[in-house]
């Protein structure tokens, strides 16, 4: 079964720390996407990753192929980050289909 | 440049009636997917459009149905409503690797 987990489910963090949120998947993948959601339900595409490293601003996403693992980090977190972040997969032959794991639900405290 | 739209925002309707909800995607953008939003199921895919043709579909009833016009606007129909089918129902334009979700519309069923 091709699954998608993410973890922690529930993070706190206090304003200015460093967070991290996994995601781990089972089989090869064309590419992952990490999303935002914001209260309200609409989602932001953050980014999109078939290898390596990106950063925007504060985030930085990372994925390893071998070892079918991502991370996303957020530096200096500010209260206008809590958010929840998923992360979802295409796996190899499925198209545009998307796979979401959980979703890890941010607080940054001020 | 204008996002993806989603219409309704919300809406409410009761068991056993049908309803329509509106994608229309980034002008250029051609690959229009649908995903339900639940709090029990988390986010799942439902299908995909692309130049009119459903490309790929998630494991949903036969009651989940949807179509692309030629503008690449896209519109899902549930038939048979079930309170079950309350949720958010987010759509998503895309165009190689540039990804764009909507605000969702909210469905409930009374």
């Amino acid at each position: 079964k091709n699954e998608v987990e993410q973890s922690p489910q529930n993070l706190t963090a206090q304003e200015g720390e460093f967070i991290t949120i996994n995601c781990s998947y089972s089989v090869g993948i064309s590419a992952l996407h990490w999303l935002q959601q914001h209260p309200g339900g609409g989602i932001v595409s953050l980014f999109m990753l078939s290898s390596g490293k990106k950063k925007h601003g504060r985030l930085i996403a990372t994925i390893n192929i071998q070892e079918k693992h991502s991370s996303l980090h957020i530096t200096a977190s500010h209260p206008r980050d809590s958010a929840v972040y998923i992360c979802a997969v295409r796996w190899e032959a499925a198209g545009n289909k998307l796979t979401f794991g959980g979703g890890t639900r941010v607080l940054v405290k001020p | 440049k204008a996002g993806v739209t989603q219409t309704p925002r919300y809406l409410i309707k009761t068991r056993g009636q049908q309803v329509t909800l509106s994608c229309s995607p980034i002008s250029g953008h051609r690959s229009v997917s649908w995903y339900q939003q639940t709090p029990g199921q988390g986010l799942q895919f439902l299908f995909e459009y692309f130049s009119e043709t459903q490309r790929n579909k998630g494991n949903f009833p036969g009651r989940f149905s949807g179509r692309q016009f030629s503008n690449s606007r896209s519109e899902m129909n549930v038939s048979t409503l079930e309170l079950g089918d309350s949720a958010l129902y987010l759509c998503a334009s895309s165009l190689a690797r540039e990804w764009t979700f909507g605000s969702g519309t909210r469905l409930t069923v009374v």
